[in-house]
């Protein structure tokens, strides 16, 4: 079955520190791996796909199937970074797996 | 403006009155799924429907009942509300690998 692991509840890092949000995965065929964030009262939206690897707003995450990981990053962390980020993991099309969400507080 | 609405977006209930969270989509997506939000828990999967008609159980199914009859609506049914099932709930439409979430609803089931 799959499962998707966010280890830590709450990140709390200072404004132009680097961020890592972690994220492992448990799936046996070929995973699709997303961020999620949810902003304050706001609803979730995409942030992220590994098969895009792309970067947005300073964000970048790699997947890597040897560690069966996909940790989000960024290098200076800013105050309206602060939010609820969800790793999420596409075990088929009928199904999104998401992890226990990660809370990240920036403070100034 | 593609987007997904839920209604109402609060509620406040009593045990044991049925109650209904709409959900509609104006995207022409197919696959529509409602989740539910807890502290500590994430996001939970109650059902999701593949197309008009064609609807499945996600991970935490109990106590609630879903249609789909038309394919801009999925609205989530709660037959007999039970205090545990006070949560925060996302509908969500899928095209591909992206899903698009509804704003929410919060019910409080006292």
């Amino acid at each position: 079955a799959q499962r998707v692991t966010q280890p830590e509840k709450l990140l709390s890092v200072f404004k132009g520190a680097p961020v890592e949000l972690k994220c492992n995965y448990s799936y046996s065929g070929s995973p699709e791996l997303f961020w999620y964030v949810q902003y304050s009262r706001q609803r979730l939206q995409l942030l992220l796909r590994h098969i895009s690897r792309e970067s947005i707003k300073g964000f970048t995450a790699d997947l890597n199937k040897g560690e069966t990981s996909f940790h989000l990053k960024k290098p200076f962390a800013q105050e309206e970074d602060s939010a609820m980020y969800y790793c999420a993991l596409n075990s088929g099309y009928s199904t999104l797996t998401f992890g226990k969400g990660t809370m990240l507080l920036v403070s100034p | 403006e593609a987007q997904v609405t839920q209604n109402p977006r609060y509620l406040i209930t009593v045990t044991g009155k049925k109650l209904t969270v709409t959900c509609s989509q104006n995207m022409n997506h197919e696959y529509m799924s409602w989740y539910r939000q807890d502290p500590g828990l994430g996001l939970r999967q109650i059902y999701y429907s593949m197309n008009v008609e064609v609807t499945d159980k996600g991970d935490v199914p109990e106590g609630y009942k879903v249609s789909r009859k038309e394919k801009r609506n999925f609205p989530l049914i709660l037959e007999s509300p039970s205090p545990n099932q006070t949560s925060l709930y996302f509908c969500a439409t899928r095209e591909w690998e992206t899903q698009y979430f509804g704003p929410g609803t919060r019910l409080l089931v006292l």
